[in-house]
């Protein structure tokens, strides 16, 4: 079964810093991957996936990951970190044989002026 | 465009009572999804539906955990009799066919509480 860990539980960064959210999985096989983004009292927000091909994904808000096979990784990352990045970022993985997403437990990014 | 719509937002209710939450996936989406979040479990899949079948429930905590499809537009969790322990936030998520590499679209949630 698809697993997927996020090391930390909190990450704090000044803005304007780069900033990197880390996220490893275990899935047989290749797998999908995904990071959802979560403010405040709402649901999740879809920011990124890798599928195939590139191993630098580009998302929204100006959020890329990227895919590392050899080391089973798929850190998330943003150059340059604004105040509204503030919230709780959650990496997820499903296997190409069902539809079971796991997701990690979450860290919660602050990043502070 | 309309997103994925779950109700109540907040629900507050005595235990031994009947909970059911609501949820409206996105048109056009095949896969429904119900997830539960705590502090202590974070985001654990219950059950999810494909074309309104349920087809994995392996997450339902224990029978008196119940969810229905009646049809593409409408799903419903229901808790008989609810506990204490029940409490938590409780996402639908809706996702279209056409393989495991669609991106899941969460409501907002309907935060539970169970006294």
């Amino acid at each position: 079964a698809q697993s997927v860990a996020q090391p930390e539980d909190q990450v704090n960064v000044a803005e304007g810093n780069p900033l990197t959210v880390k996220c490893t999985y275990s899935v047989s096989g290749n797998p999908y991957l995904f990071w959802y983004v979560q403010y405040p009292n709402r649901g999740l927000q879809f920011l990124l996936k890798y599928i195939t091909g590139d191993n630098l994904v580009k998302g929204s808000y100006g959020f890329e990951a990227e895919f590392n096979k050899s080391q089973t990784s798929f850190h998330l990352k943003k150059p340059s970190a604004l105040v509204s990045d503030s919230a709780l970022y959650f990496c997820a993985v499903r296997d190409k044989l069902n539809n079971d997403m796991r997701f990690g437990a979450g860290t919660r990014l602050t990043v502070k002026p | 465009d309309a997103g994925v719509i779950q109700s109540p937002r907040h629900e507050v209710t005595e235990m031994g009572q009947e909970v059911t939450l609501r949820c409206k996936p996105i048109s056009g989406h095949d896969y429904l999804f119900w997830y539960r979040q705590t502090m202590m479990r974070g985001l654990e899949l219950l059950i999810y539906f494909n074309n309104n079948v349920p087809i994995d429930d392996s997450g339902m905590p224990e029978d008196r955990f119940s969810a229905k499809m009646p049809n593409a537009s409408f799903s419903t969790l229901k808790i008989q009799p609810s506990e204490p322990r029940d409490s938590a936030v409780y996402f639908c998520a809706s996702s279209l066919s056409g393989g495991q590499n669609q991106p899941q679209h969460f409501g907002d949630g309907t935060r539970l509480s169970i006294l």
